[in-house]
């Protein structure tokens, strides 16, 4: 079975553009949420999404958004970019998502995002 | 707030010097503690996941405790390719996972 696929892996942008990244979940996983990695502050809650809808987001501002589509592959799209945007950005699958029971989520590769 | 706390922040051992890695935590209603490897410039890899005081689960030389506050991640006789950050996790209200700042494991051989 394939794991969780991210693209681009690797992204330069510089101040003030935006970006899209793209996920696609393991077959059958309904629940992706994304992650922004760094160094100072380690791995922290983007936002996470089933069945389209946007279920939970984590403590970041407006710029960063996200999107699931019915096939339940995710977009996460960041806009007026600064430098402490510079990152690891994860996404992770699970069959569902959390709430009174816990699911195992498997996380793909990254896109490391540097911003100029 | 709940917190998840993982120490030593760095661990540098021999090949085949057994050790224990730690993950406190302080969430309320615990739904599962969760432990992930990850190497340099990968995604966290699942490792175990435990839901009650006094489980334990083992995979090859890893072997994971659970009391009512913390979380062990026991290492018995590493080899070099053991060496990576590991990353402990729990749900936390509407957060999916709340993560450590992870401990970063070397074994030398």
């Amino acid at each position: 079975k394939a794991g969780v696929t991210q693209t681009p892996r690797y992204l330069i942008k510089t101040r003030g553009q935006q970006v899209t990244l793209s996920c696609s979940p393991i077959s059958g996983h309904r629940s992706v949420s994304w992650y922004q990695q760094t160094p100072g502050q380690g791995l922290q809650f983007l936002f996470e999404y089933f069945s389209e809808t946007q279920r939970n987001k984590g403590n970041f501002p407006g710029r960063f958004s996200g999107r699931q589509f019915s096939n339940s592959r995710s977009e996460m799209n960041v806009s007026t970019l600064e430098l402490g945007d510079s990152a690891l950005y994860l996404c992770a699958s699970s069959l569902y998502p959390q709430g009174g029971s816990s699911y195992e989520q498997y996380f793909g590769p990254g896109t490391r995002l540097t911003v100029t | 707030e709940d917190q998840v706390t993982q120490s030593p922040e760095a661990l540098r051992l021999q090949e085949g010097e057994s050790s224990s890695l730690n993950c406190s935590y302080t969430v309320s209603g615990l739904r599962g503690l969760f432990w992930y490897r990850q190497d340099p410039g990968k995604g966290p890899e699942f490792l175990f996941t435990l839901y009650s005081a006094g489980e334990e689960k083992e995979k090859e030389r890893l072997k994971a405790t659970l009391t009512k506050k913390e979380s062990f991640l026991h290492i018995t006789a590493p080899k070099p390719e053991d060496s990576a950050t590991y990353l402990c996790a729990a749900p936390s209200g509407n957060t999916p996972l709340v993560f450590g700042k992870g401990t970063r494991l070397s074994v030398i051989a």
